[in-house]
Formats: structure tokens, sequence, C-alpha cells
């Protein structure tokens, strides 16, 4: 059972609406990471967090989508105004500043219609 | 541009076999490699990984065989199990606590 903690697991939007997804990281893990899994099954960066402070984002997330990773609350990732593509699956994962391994969150299905 | 790229999206191999999975990647900075592993409907999770200053990693059955010259690397799966049946994923990375840049994934079958 993962221990990093996603919610909700499936959302359902209309486009144009916000969506908002949360992520719980593992206890003691500093830096948080968000991935899209698009249908074709592409693994794609988002944004990834080493406390409240952004390490790496691309530019899609800096337009349309927001995140963040306040002290002692779930971290949260919003897209803003949801268009058909983003329906994808969001995949939260946690690691120690002094390793690789991510540890991945079921994820949070999206849906926009 | 994906910056890791795997070749044979769907392998099927007879229990007991020898499995060789690969990935090709363009970041010469990479310094660090691993493939996960994803079971239908669960996340994936670590299988193996090695990094940059060694060319191979053993781990029971799994070993990781890294070819920076040739900017590639690969997961050999020796006596195949029905439970090795499952998405490989390849990914690569830099330094520590930095993203990972995944491959599209490799569905392996194993039959019994």
């Amino acid at each position: 059972n993962s221990k990093v903690i996603q919610t909700p697991r499936y959302l359902v939007k209309g486009q144009g609406q916000k969506a908002k997804m949360r992520c719980i990281p593992e206890k003691g893990h500093p830096v948080v990471f968000w991935y899209q899994q698009n249908k074709n099954n592409e693994f794609k960066f988002l944004i990834n967090f080493q406390n409240q402070e952004v390490l790496q984002q691309i530019d899609m997330t800096e337009k349309r989508f927001s995140a963040e990773c306040p002290s002692n609350s779930p971290c949260s990732l919003e897209i803003q105004s949801s268009e058909a593509g983003d329906s994808a699956l969001y995949l939260c994962a946690s690691s120690l500043s002094t390793g690789n391994t991510l540890y991945f969150g079921e994820g949070s299905r999206l849906i926009v219609v | 541009g994906q910056q890791v790229k795997q070749s044979s999206p769907s392998l099927t191999v007879q229990e007991g076999g020898i499995l060789i999975l690969n990935c090709d990647y363009e970041n010469d900075m990479f310094d660090y490699f691993a493939w996960y592993k994803k079971y239908p409907d669960n996340s994936p999770t670590l299988l193996i990984s090695v990094r940059s200053n060694v060319d191979k990693r053993e781990d029971g059955r799994f070993t990781v065989f890294l070819n920076k010259s040739g900017k590639h690397f690969s997961l050999h799966i020796t006596a195949s199990q029905p439970e090795d049946t499952a998405v490989y994923l390849c990914a690569a990375g830099v330094g520590t606590g930095s993203k990972l840049s995944f491959g599209k994934g490799a569905k392996l079958t194993v039959s019994p």
C-alpha cells in the first residue's frame, strides 16, 4: 500500500472549470513531484518542490497550473481552467533530498468533459 | 522531446526464460538510471537502479547494465516468473532529489 496519499482518486470537470488535487507525501520526505500520465502512457514531469520551494517546473505548469506545498498541509496541484487535453492520471511522488527513489501515490484521475 | 526512450513496447517470454529490456537516453548529464515496475491499477515502484560510476548492478534475478558512451541502459531478467508480468518503465535523472525522466514503458507478459 502506498504511503503517499492522493485525493481524490477521481474527478470529473467541465471545460473551463478548476480542478484541484491533493497529495500527502511520505513522512520525512521533503521533495514532492507531480507527474501527468497521459493516454499514451507518457510520464510528463510537471513540477517539484523541496519543502515549500519550487525546484523545477515546465512551461505548462507555469501558465495554467498552480501548485504548492505549504508547511503542515497537503501539497496541491490545481488546474485553473481545465481543458480536454488535461484528462489524465496525475501522480504525486515523494523522495528524500539525498536520494533518487520516487515513491508514488495511486494517482488522481481527471476527466474533463 | 522525450529524453528517455524505450523500444519494444510489448514483450512476451516463456516462464523460465531470459528477457532484456532496453532504454536509450539523450541527456549527457544523467548520472542516475533506474527501472520501475508497474502492475495494472497500481503505482510504479522502484525495481533496481544504478549510478553512473558503475556499469552494472545485480539484484537477484534482475541486473541493470549501463553503457554511458552509447547512452543506453538495459534490464536483464533471468528465470522469468508469471509474477514478473507487468509494465517496466526506465527512468533517468541528474544528481539527487531531482526529477526523473521516464520512458513510455514496456509491457512484459510471462507465459506459463
